[in-house]
């Protein structure tokens, strides 16, 4: 199986920096999407192929990755950042796969 | 503005069965993959299935292969997906989500999701 392994939790102080890693191998050569999810809601884009951003989200996120890890950076920290983040991978044996998610906690 | 409206969730009896469907509205239907992506309660994400945007390929994963079957008719903008011999391990929101291109690749992504229905699989 293609596993995507993520912190169970992070925290940030309000107005901080935030980063949250995704690590797998051989991450460096896939694109990596990661969406926020907060309590009962439906998951949102928030960077797509690496680095790229949708519409609407702000500029506070910010995606990287290199070798083993794919880093999601969430820059002046907000309350309403508060979510569970998952990474995303497609993978040709196994299709979608999803990290296991880590919630941020804003202090 | 693009809008999917999943429904037909509800509660059922172990090794029953049940349609759910994806009602998508502000893009053209066909012209996009579609997946289903399912979350336990309390739990991570889990990728279902997925279909080409003509609806002549069609993707599962292991966990519900030869168990559930996804469809889509392109004249309703509607996408399907039959649940059967449901399972308790089954229990989930179901999330239908668009993907970027007809075909499916390494490329794609999901954007948007739908709000999801949730399906609860017990005696």
């Amino acid at each position: 199986s293609y596993d995507l392994t993520q912190p169970l939790s992070v925290s940030v102080a309000l107005g901080q920096t935030a980063r949250i890693t995704c690590e797998r191998s051989n991450i460096g050569s896939k694109n990596v999407h990661w969406y926020q999810q907060k309590p009962g809601q439906a998951p949102v884009l928030v960077i797509y192929r690496d680095t790229n951003r949708p519409s609407g989200i702000p500029e506070r996120f910010s995606g990287s990755h290199s070798g083993t890890t794919a880093t999601l950076t969430i820059s002046r920290a907000q309350v309403g950042d508060e979510a569970n983040y998952y990474c995303q991978v497609w993978d040709s044996s196994t299709d979608w796969v999803f990290g296991g998610g880590t919630k941020l906690t804003v202090l | 503005e693009v809008q999917l409206v999943e429904s037909g969730g509800g509660l059922v009896q172990p090794g029953g069965s049940l349609r759910l469907s994806c009602a998508a509205s502000g893009f053209t239907f066909s012209s996009y993959a579609m997946s289903w992506v399912r979350q336990p309660p309390g739990k991570g994400l889990e990728w279902v299935s997925a279909i080409s945007g003509g609806g002549g390929a069609t993707y599962y994963a292991d966990s519900v292969k030869g168990r559930f079957t996804i469809s889509r008719d392109n004249s309703k903008n509607t996408l399907y997906l039959q649940l059967t011999s449901l399972r308790a391990e089954d229990t989930a929101v179901y999330y239908c989500a668009k993907e970027i291109e007809a075909a499916r690749s390494e490329y794609n992504w999901l954007d948007p999701w739908g709000q999801g229905t949730l399906v609860t699989v017990s005696s």
